[in-house]
């Protein structure tokens, strides 16, 4: 069975730190990756997602993801974060028109 | 352009009333549309996906059910029910294959 694991649930950092917010899966297929991002209230956010090709995936705000098949992993990383980015970060798998997804990781970034 | 629309907002219910919640979406055809149940600290919950009209797939079994009436249009349902039935809910539609998904706002459900 196709599962997902998000290793931290809350992450605490200061401001203009960086960050690493694990993920890990499992497949027995192949699989799509993706992390969503979502602020209080409020739907997911799509961040940004590996599809096929190259394994380093990047989003507009900073943030970027390394798939990495061996080590079935997909990280979400950012080199220096602002207060902004505090939030519930979701990674998640699709598989044959399912999305599943990991507990999440509440990053909290502090002045 | 797509956009998701999700109603209500919030919902206090009292325990054994009935739940209807809806899900529409505008600007595309055949989407596939999934309904979410998200508790503190177990993410998102995957609790029916529809790949078409009247194709309901249920991933856990439980006091909910799902209906698709229309090409875009997904609901929610209970007959009576649960305080365990409370959590924030989210509609969320994809353009199936393996695909990412886009979601709506969400509703908060408290069942009192």
């Amino acid at each position: 069975a196709q599962s997902v694991t998000q290793l931290d649930s809350q992450v605490p950092v200061f401001e203009e730190a960086p960050v690493e917010l694990r993920c890990n899966y499992s497949s027995s297929v192949s699989v799509y990756l993706f992390w969503y991002v979502q602020y209080p209230n409020q739907g997911l956010q799509l961040l940004l997602k590996y599809l096929s090709g190259s394994t380093l995936v990047e989003s507009i705000n900073g943030f970027e993801a390394e798939f990495n098949k061996s080590q079935t992993s997909f990280h979400l990383r950012k080199p220096s974060v602002h207060i902004s980015d505090t939030a519930e970060y979701f990674c998640a798998l699709s598989y044959t028109d399912k999305l599943i997804f990991g507990t999440g990781t509440r990053l909290q970034v502090f002045p | 352009s797509q956009t998701i629309h999700q109603w209500p907002a919030t919902l206090v219910q009292p325990v054994g009333s009935p739940l209807s919640l809806e899900c529409t979406v505008e600007g595309t055809s055949n989407p596939n549309l999934y309904w979410y149940r998200q508790a503190a600290g177990r993410g998102l919950q995957l609790l029916f996906y529809s790949v078409g009209i009247g194709q309901i797939s249920s991933e856990v079994p439980q006091n909910l059910s799902a209906s698709r009436p229309q090409d875009r249009q997904f609901i929610l349902s209970s007959k009576k029910l649960l305080l365990s039935d409370s959590g924030f809910y989210l509609c969320a539609w994809g353009r199936g294959g393996n695909t990412e998904a886009f979601f709506g706002q969400g509703t908060r459900l408290t069942v009192v």
